[in-house]
């Protein structure tokens, strides 16, 4: 079944305490993204990965890390968490495309909690 | 601005009463635009893309329109089934490369009652 996998599904953990949230993708798609939402805010681009070894910074980079060492995966690293990273965060991948306006595929999502 | 707006942002209807959602946006140089739906606790579902306006697109009770300043997604007898939350996405921009950046409305929760 084509999708996407993301882990934690639900985390709370405290200021200041490393984590890293795992994405993976088994559709082979050279696009992947990390998203956050949050009421009021709708979804916003946290980074985003057009190829393996290839990352930029969406719209709200601030206080995170990604990699990209596979095509699968795309890890999402909060080194220093804070409370307004409080958020539910969905990973996306998609196909690249000539246009770039492939539809993305969509995590199922990590709720976290950090107090 | 470069802004996307959905409406209304809340929806309740009958089972069969039929209904539209709309996303009207501003951005210069459309590209792409995508509705989704999203059920609580999952991630948004892809329904449709549309490119061009005059464009349209139907799955089942869902059909889309596209004109050259909103979007509609229309619900024909809806039923409990459709109840959830769809959002619209805006890919714009002339040289906006392969980015799939793009700009989301905030979402209509539709709510259909039995």
């Amino acid at each position: 079944e084509a999708q996407v996998t993301q882990n934690p599904r639900y985390l709370i953990t405290v200021t200041g305490k490393k984590l890293t949230v795992t994405c993976s993708q088994n559709m082979n798609h050279e696009y992947m993204s990390w998203y956050r939402q949050d009421p009021g805010l709708g979804l916003r681009q946290i980074y985003y990965s057009m190829n393996v070894e290839v990352t930029d910074k969406g719209d709200v980079p601030e206080g995170y890390k990604v990699s990209r060492k596979e095509k699968r995966n795309f890890p999402l690293i909060l080194e220093s968490p804070s409370p307004n990273q409080t958020s539910l965060y969905f990973c996306a991948s998609s196909l690249s495309g000539a246009k770039g306006n492939q539809p993305q595929h969509f995590g199922d999502g990590t709720r976290l909690s950090i107090l | 601005e470069d802004q996307v707006t959905q409406s209304p942002e809340a929806l309740r209807l009958q089972e069969g009463e039929s209904s539209s959602l709309n996303c009207s946006y501003t951005v210069s140089g459309l590209r792409g635009l995508f509705w989704y739906r999203q059920d609580p606790g999952k991630g948004p579902e892809f329904l449709f893309t549309l490119y061009s306006a005059g464009e349209e697109k139907e799955k089942e009770r869902l059909k889309a329109t596209l004109t050259k300043k909103e979007s509609f997604l229309h619900i024909t007898a809806p039923k409990p089934e459709d109840s959830a939350t769809y959002l619209c996405a805006v890919q714009w921009g002339v040289n906006a490369g392969n980015n799939r950046k793009l700009i989301w409305g905030l979402g209509t929760s539709l709510a259909v009652n039995p």
